[in-house]
């Protein structure tokens, strides 16, 4: 079975500072997703990382992957407000392409502090 | 907004009663996912319609089905609903593009049992 767990599941930062979320998960996996999710809102994709070593950034955020160590990491640099929500990062079920479920993480509820 | 429409937005039902969420994709995409997202079990996939098709199945309980119509929207039925199945209730479509599927996710039917 298919497990993914992150660390922090809580995280309270000042603004300015730069801090890491990860994601291990437990088996062979070719896609690992990471979504932003703001409090009774939907899931907005952040990030699909697809190979062992990617790497993507999106102005604060940026996301890697290393399939060996089956570990992905979200970094935030110089943290702002609005940055403020829960991230998920998710895992996908099969392999080789085509359509299937995520399995996703608890999330790490995010707040900045001014 | 990620073109997926979910409908309706809150529902209050009593337990032991039957409830329908619907779903229409994006334009162009022919995979729907649902998940489930509550506070004690988190987000869970739930079951995942291709082309009209059962593609995959996870965390889905036997009191609950689904199924996708010809217009690929699709419909997640939940019945003799219990208290427990208080929650967001989210649909995703997805096109499937090479090797990896990317998943846009609906504003989630937000679902109470009293």
């Amino acid at each position: 079975e298919l497990k993914v767990e992150q660390n922090p599941l809580f995280l309270s930062m000042q603004e300015g500072k730069n801090y890491t979320i990860y994601c291990n998960y437990s088996t062979t996996s070719d896609r690992l997703y990471w979504y932003r999710q703001d409090p009774g809102k939907s899931l907005e994709s952040l990030f699909v990382l697809l190979s062992n070593g990617a790497v993507k950034q999106e102005g604060r955020l940026m996301a890697s992957l290393d399939t060996k160590a089956r570990l992905s990491t979200l970094h935030i640099t110089a943290a702002v407000h609005d940055l403020s929500a829960t991230y998920f990062c998710a895992v996908g079920r099969g392999s080789g392409g085509g359509a299937d479920g995520l399995t996703f993480g608890k999330g790490t509820h995010l707040i900045i502090q001014p | 907004d990620s073109g997926v429409t979910q409908t309706p937005k809150h529902l209050i039902t009593a337990t032991g009663q039957r409830v329908t969420l619907r779903c229409s994709p994006r334009s162009g995409d022919l995979s729907v996912y649902w998940y489930q997202q509550s506070l004690d079990q988190g987000l869970q996939f739930l079951i995942q319609y291709y082309n009209g098709e059962e593609r995959a199945k996870g965390n889905i309980l036997e009191r609950f089905s689904a199924q996708q119509f010809p217009d690929l929207h699709s419909e997640l039925n939940l019945s003799s609903l219990e208290l427990g199945d208080s929650a967001l209730y989210f649909c995703a479509s997805s096109v499937e593009s090479g090797g990896y599927t990317e998943a846009f996710f609906g504003q989630g039917t937000r679902l109470t049992v009293v």
